[in-house]
């Protein structure tokens, strides 16, 4: 069975300042990972998303992401938050032969002025 | 814009009625998927449909069902409506019919309010 864990259900950080979320997952097979990004009344769009080789992803926006296998985390970074960053994060894991991908519980990041 | 379609924006009814909402994937898409999302439950997986056919299920209650027609549009029904089935409701699409490797394009969701 495949799961993620997302550390923080609130982070906040100051324009300009690094994001980082954090997230974990367990997977018995080689995961497929993902990042999506919810803004205020909107639906979920992928920022990033691995499946083997380059185990540091770039996304849109300035996000990336890095895979570590010894530790089961695929954290996402941003070197300098913008306002506009505000907006609901979620981490998914899937792998081959699944059929749905998981999500974790989310995210919410604020950024103050 | 994803290019998935939701239908409507919003839903107000009472406990009790039955509602239908609708998805129509983007372009080329064969697989549609129903999320449930709710302060406190979070984004819950209903179901998964591709080229018409069921495949993979999640939180789905049996007062919900729901299906994928010829031209790849979905409905998902909920019937029995109870307060605790407020909530946004999205459908997603991807190309292939692997839910778990595929990027997912959601649409903008529908609110549904249960008073």
């Amino acid at each position: 069975a495949q799961s993620v864990t997302q550390l923080g259900s609130h982070v906040s950080v100051s324009e300009g300042a690094l994001v980082l979320l954090r997230c974990n997952y367990s997977s018995s097979v080689p995961p497929y990972l993902f990042w999506y990004v919810q803004y205020p009344n909107q639906g979920l769009q992928l920022l990033l998303k691995y499946t083997t080789g380059a185990t540091l992803v770039k996304g849109i926006n300035g996000f990336e992401a890095e895979f570590k296998k010894s530790e089961t985390s695929f954290h996402l970074t941003k070197p300098s938050a913008h306002m506009s960053d505000a907006a609901e994060y979620f981490c998914a894991v899937g792998s081959t032969g699944g059929f749905k991908t998981i999500f974790g519980a989310g995210t919410r990041l604020f950024v103050k002025a | 814009d994803s290019g998935v379609t939701q239908t409507p924006k919003h839903l107000i009814t009472a406990t009790g009625q039955r509602v239908t909402l609708r998805c129509s994937p983007r372009s080329g898409d064969l697989s549609v998927y129903w999320y449930q999302q709710s302060l406190d439950q979070g984004l819950q997986f209903l179901i998964h449909y591709y080229n018409g056919e069921e495949r993979a299920k999640g939180n789905i209650l049996e007062r919900f069902s729901a299906q994928q027609f010829p031209d790849l549009h979905s409905e998902l029904n909920l019937s029995s409506l109870e307060l605790g089935d407020s909530a946004l409701y999205f459908c997603a699409s991807s190309l292939r019919t692997s839910g778990s490797t595929d990027t997912q394009y959601f649409g903008p969701g529908t609110r549904l309010t249960v008073l």
